[in-house]
């Protein structure tokens, strides 16, 4: 797998803490957002999903809510793990459905 | 990942030589996309397909083109490699809504 040393953002907290990172979208027209995590030599993957017509979205640990008056997203990780440690790149599908537009990443460090 | 694989995993290339990455996957699903990754840009989106023979233009697809013969391959060329295409691509598939992603090609172009 592969990943590239990114000039991020980052948030270092203490494991057993909660996390949130933020993240600002830029088009008003998109309906669907996503949540991903990138582990160092790994691709993207899926962590959690929320479309417009909600707010918040919970998932196991993590919870999305999303602010679509200032085109604002946030995902928040519970008790925050060392396995958690990754970029977490927030992205948007504008005005197409099936294609996405992805933020520049944050960075997660979980200091045990 | 998910029946998604990208080859090759890493390449080392000559400016001006033409290069070909591949994506393969076995979960028959109808989209496919090619990202490059990069420091500062995150993932942009090069080229995409929405069935066979079915592709589309992304924010940088400048210098690539792709082609998809079967449901299952989907290939990314650089017809004439420039340090600038010095990037790590990823390979994505979707069936409508978010994708899963291959593991990525780490290309050097020197």
């Amino acid at each position: 797998g592969e990943s590239v040393g990114l000039h991020l953002p980052t948030l270092s907290v203490q494991e057993g803490d909660n996390s949130i990172i933020n993240c600002a979208y830029s088009n008003s027209a998109s309906d669907y957002f996503i949540w991903y995590k990138q582990e160092s030599g790994k691709g993207p993957q899926f962590i959690i999903d929320i479309r417009s017509n909600m707010d918040k979205r919970q998932g196991q640990r993590v919870t999305v809510l999303l602010n679509k008056t200032v085109k604002h997203l946030s995902l928040q990780i519970a008790a925050t793990q060392p396995g958690d440690s990754a970029v977490y790149f927030c992205a948007e599908n504008g005005e197409n459905f099936n294609k996405f537009y992805f933020g520049s990443g944050t960075k997660l460090n979980v200091k045990p | 990942d998910a029946g998604i694989t990208q080859s090759p995993r890493h390449k080392v290339t000559e400016t001006g030589t033409p290069v070909t990455l591949r994506c393969h996957q076995t979960e028959n699903h109808r989209y496919m996309y090619w990202y490059r990754q990069d420091p500062g840009h995150g993932l942009r989106l090069i080229h995409y397909s929405y069935g066979v023979k079915d592709t589309d233009k992304g924010e940088v697809s400048d210098g690539y083109s792709v082609s998809r013969s079967k449901t299952e391959d989907f290939l990314l060329t650089l017809e004439s490699a420039t340090s600038s295409q010095t990037s790590v691509y990823f390979c994505a598939i979707s069936e409508g809504y978010g994708y899963t992603f291959g593991s990525g090609t780490r290309l050097t172009v020197v």
